[in-house]
């Protein structure tokens, strides 16, 4: 089945230690995006690529960066986490500009 | 004032009830509008996707739009004790969804 991947399903990190969460598609999307959802909230938008093209958000923290090496895997980096950034991180894939599919989520914790 | 306002819930129903969530939006660029599905823990499941006024049925679902009216529903018929989730209306000019903060609906067996 088509699908949007993401791994680790759950990363701990220590504050302050760099953290690698990953997405990949088969649905052969040309958009990918990466929303941070924190508990009760709606999900909100970090950045998204269209093709090779990197779209950030005004208010991206810098700690927050992202790779798309090819059209099927995303990546995000979190430089620095700290403890605010402990929250479900969730990949979305679209073709154009219609309806996303969502990705289970990576849950990040920072201790 | 938010460009999406959802009702908050919770919504608490009886198993085979009809199940009624809103939104409305004021920005008039939204074209597509999307209503996503979301379990505890989970990522958000895309349920009704429309672009036009009038409605949209699959299966027990049905997705409402009032483009004059800025007003968005989610109708879901013989609601059943998996339905139980967060719902969230979604719409989009462009690649950026907005969402509405969602509703929490409980079905009870």
């Amino acid at each position: 089945d088509a699908m949007v991947i993401q791994n680790p399903r759950y990363q701990v990190t220590q504050f302050g230690k760099p953290v690698t969460l990953s997405c990949s598609q088969t649905l052969n999307h040309n958009v990918m995006y990466w929303y941070q959802q924190k508990s009760s909230q709606a999900p909100k938008l970090l950045f998204h690529y269209y093709d090779k093209d990197f779209n950030n958000e005004a208010d991206t923290p810098d700690n927050f960066q992202s790779r798309r090496p090819n059209t099927s895997f995303c990546f995000l980096d979190i430089r620095s986490p700290g403890l605010g950034d402990a929250a479900m991180y969730l990949c979305a894939t679209s073709r154009g500009a219609y309806e996303q599919y969502f990705g289970p989520g990576t849950r990040l914790t920072v201790t | 004032q938010k460009e999406v306002e959802q009702d908050p819930g919770p919504l608490s129903v009886p198993e085979g009830a009809i199940v009624s969530l809103n939104c409305t939006y004021s920005n008039s660029a939204f074209q597509y509008f999307m209503w996503y599905r979301q379990y505890s823990r989970k990522g958000p499941e895309l349920l009704m996707y429309t672009y036009s006024s009038g409605n949209k049925e699959d299966g027990r679902f049905t997705a409402q739009v009032d483009k004059s009216s800025k007003y968005i529903s989610l109708f879901i018929r013989d609601s059943q004790p998996s339905d139980s989730a967060t719902y969230l209306c979604a719409m989009t000019s462009d690649y950026k969804l907005s969402f509405g903060a969602g509703t929490t609906v409980t079905v009870r067996a």
